[in-house]
């Protein structure tokens, strides 16, 4: 597609559900990341995958945070048992080329509310 | 945590005037780079300045960057009530490192 596709756009979760984030970069590109946007912060660094290995996940908060990116286009993060703390703005990013020498294309993201 | 601090946190201008946004960052960098976000939407890429590199144009957009002072910061000339956005500088790290890592960011309102 023409730009990072992210569903669902809003989700709201009872706290102790499960959720499924899903990411569809741009095609071709190489390097796929996700960060965390709590209100009025900028994002935080959650991981980072590179085709489809994942090459960096120091900024997972917790066990209970998982991605995957089995075939090396389309990227899931799920989030086991959520909390209160988990709501924020989940945003992935794609690049063509890997280790950040060019501008990263952002998905609009997905806000996700645990109640 | 988050490696760079921009200043000021808000700004509030009129249109028409040139709004600066300072960015100050911690350790060595490969580069910085800005992007824009309006509110509810994700970020946008603006500009992106190479540690070698001292000062960059992109239409209304200057970036300057002082690696000794681990310092950039962005200026859009002739502001319009569009810029309206959250700005915030990312830094590549010097070493082998992959991600941007963000700074708090600056909510520009640009009064029509």
């Amino acid at each position: 597609g023409a730009g990072v596709s992210q569903s669902p756009r809003y989700k709201v979760a009872k706290r102790g559900q499960d959720v499924a984030l899903r990411c569809d970069p741009i095609s071709g590109h190489v390097s796929l990341f996700w960060y965390q946007q709590a209100l009025g912060q900028g994002p935080e660094f959650l991981t980072y995958f590179q085709n489809e290995a994942q090459l960096d996940k120091s900024g997972l908060p917790s066990d209970r945070f998982f991605a995957e990116r089995p075939e090396g286009s389309v990227s899931t993060l799920k989030i086991q048992r959520t909390q209160q703390e988990d709501s924020a703005v989940y945003l992935c990013a794609s690049s063509l080329v890997p280790v950040g020498r060019d501008g990263y294309t952002f998905g609009s993201g997905t806000r996700l509310t645990v109640v | 945590s988050q490696q760079g601090e921009e200043d000021p946190q808000a700004l509030s201008i009129q249109e028409g005037e040139n709004a600066t946004m300072n960015c100050s960052y911690k350790t060595s960098i490969n580069n910085l780079q800005w992007y824009r976000q309006n509110s509810g939407r994700g970020l946008v890429h603006l500009i992106l300045i190479r540690s070698n590199e001292r000062e960059k144009h992109s239409g209304r957009l200057r970036v300057t960057l002082d690696t000794s002072k681990k310092s950039s910061s962005l200026l859009i000339t002739a502001s319009r009530a569009a810029d309206t956005a959250s700005y915030f500088c990312a830094t590549v790290p010097g070493d082998a490192g992959n991600m941007l890592t963000f700074g708090g960011g600056t909510r520009l309102m640009v009064k029509p």
